[in-house]
């Protein structure tokens, strides 16, 4: 499965945009880029997924560099409720056949703190 | 309304003994999974079952046994349980695969076993 690289955590206050990081070099041409969360004591819940072009949803917006080596996830408005791990997965579409059909690899994600 | 949910949330057990952990989704979905996440917070997938078929098993000792009673039901039984064991296991639902891009995985609350 390709790989994907974050930084180990991440501070941000209260009300102000963050911008989390993942690095994919090695990133194919069927790999979306997909983004989940973990809160406290939960279990981890989708965020966003996008494939080449940027994504916005209610929860947060992905932005995709162009060659697809990167991609940033943006949460808008930090509140307490977003401290979290986040977690970027790169999965293979189904009909590529590759061997994350199916399953989602985590990483170690990056650890975010807000502060109030 | 709970989409995915587990019981029981908390087990506590000794070595050897034999255990089950229950899951259930009411997402329609064809697609069912059991994680693991250790005690340094790596998640890893152990099963995936589509359509009460298993499709995944990732090297996962054959003490651990799920059971899919039916397409909403995917069972967790564990024979001989060993200190190693002790995690968090968490079940996850989603649509069948092969349906276009892969699709989000909707996780159940957890539960946290303790092997003495």
């Amino acid at each position: 499965d390709a790989k994907t690289t974050q930084p180990n955590s991440m501070e941000s206050n209260e009300e102000e945009p963050v911008h989390l990081p993942c690095n994919h070099s090695t990133i194919s041409g069927t790999d979306y880029i997909h983004w989940y969360r973990q809160l406290p004591s939960q279990g981890p819940e989708y965020v966003i997924h996008g494939l080449t072009s940027n994504v916005n949803n209610r929860m947060a917006s992905l932005a995709i560099a162009e060659d697809r080596k990167s991609s940033t996830l943006i949460l808008h408005r930090a509140t307490l409720r977003d401290a979290a791990v986040y977690y970027c997965i790169l999965r293979d579409a189904p009909y590529a056949g590759g061997t994350s059909y199916g399953k989602l690899t985590f990483g170690q994600g990056t650890i975010l703190t807000v502060h109030p | 309304d709970t989409a995915v949910s587990q019981t029981p949330k908390y087990l506590v057990t000794q070595m050897g003994n034999d255990k089950s952990i229950k899951c259930e989704q009411n997402l329609g979905h064809d697609t069912m999974y059991w994680y693991k996440q250790d005690s340094k917070k790596f998640l890893k997938i152990m099963f995936s079952y589509n359509n009460k078929e298993l499709i995944i098993n990732e090297t996962v000792p054959n003490r651990f046994s799920p059971k899919s009673p039916d397409k909403a039901h995917l069972n967790l039984h564990i024979n001989s349980l060993e200190l190693g064991d002790s995690a968090v296991y968490f079940c996850a639902s989603s649509h069948a695969l092969g349906r276009g891009p892969p699709d989000t995985q909707y996780f159940g609350p957890g539960t946290r076993l303790t092997v003495l």
